[in-house]
C-alpha cells in the first residue's frame, strides 16, 4: 500500500512569490490534514478535510493560505504571497481510524 | 482549545539505559494519545498510542502510561539502542470525529553507545 506522498520535498522561493504544495493521501482515507513545523517547534495543525469538505480550518494562519481537495482525493496548499515567516516543514497526514499516517513533508524556505 | 506540553526538549542517554518523556494536556475531553517518532529526514511514524480508558500499554521496549486525573501521559523506552535516536512527539486528540492532533514540541533523544 502506498503511503502519504508529498510534492515537492523542498522548495526555495523569494518573498512575495507563490508556492503550491501537493499531498496524495492513502487511497480510501477520507480524513486529510495539513500541519506545519516551524523552527524546531511543535507540529501545528493547519486544517482538516473530510473528503472534499473543510471540517476544521482553525489553524490556518491567515488568508494567504488556501487549501483545496477537489474530488476528495489529493489536496493542495497554496501560499500566496509567501512571507519569510512561512518557512518551515509542511506535513500532510491522512487517517481512516485512529492512526494518522504522515507524509515526509515539504521543506519550504522563503528568502 | 487543547494545549500539550512536552518535557524534556532534549534527552541524552547511554545505550542500555531507560528514557522517559512526559507530556501534559489541558482538554479533559481528549481521549486518544499517540506517540510519534521522527528520524532525521524521515516522516513522523506512530510508535505507540493509548486511549483514555486504559492506564498503561506496552509494546516490547516501549510503554506508555496515562493519568487522566492529572492529565499527563509518559513514554518509557527501556534498554535504549542507537536506533532509538530521533525526535519523539506526543499528541492528543478526540476520536469522535477523527479530529486534529495537538502535538507537543518534541523531544530530541540521543542514545550514545
Amino acid at each position: 500500500e502506498a503511503g502519504v506522498t508529498q510534492f515537492p520535498s523542498h522548495s526555495v522561493i523569494e518573498k512575495g512569490q507563490t508556492v503550491t504544495l501537493r499531498c496524495d493521501p492513502i487511497s480510501g482515507h477520507d480524513n486529510l490534514y495539513w500541519y506545519r513545523r516551524v523552527m524546531g517547534k511543535e507540529i501545528k495543525f493547519l486544517l482538516h478535510f473530510v473528503k472534499e469538505s473543510k471540517q476544521d480550518e482553525s489553524g490556518m494562519p491567515n488568508n494567504r493560505f488556501l487549501a483545496e481537495r477537489t474530488g476528495g482525493t489529493y489536496s493542495t496548499l497554496k501560499v500566496q504571497p509567501a512571507e519569510l515567516e512561512d518557512s518551515g516543514v509542511y506535513f500532510c497526514a491522512s487517517r481512516q481510524r485512529e492512526e494518522a499516517f504522515f507524509g515526509q513533508g515539504t521543506r519550504l524556505t522563503v528568502v | 482549545g487543547e494545549n500539550v506540553e512536552q518535557h524534556p526538549s532534549t534527552l541524552s542517554v547511554q545505550e542500555g539505559d531507560s528514557a522517559v518523556i512526559k507530556c501534559t494536556y489541558s482538554d479533559s475531553a481528549s481521549n486518544y494519545f499517540p506517540w510519534y517518532k521522527q528520524e532525521l529526514g524521515k516522516r513522523p511514524q506512530l510508535i505507540i498510542d493509548i486511549r483514555s480508558n486504559v492506564g498503561e500499554k506496552k509494546d516490547q521496549r516501549i510503554a506508555v502510561t496515562l493519568n487522566k486525573t492529572a492529565k499527563h501521559f509518559s513514554l518509557h523506552i527501556t534498554e535504549t539502542q542507537p536506533e532509538d535516536s530521533a525526535v519523539y512527539f506526543c499528541a492528543a486528540s478526540h476520536t469522535d470525529s477523527w479530529g486534529k492532533l495537538q502535538f507537543g514540541a518534541g523531544t530530541q533523544v540521543v542514545v550514545t553507545p
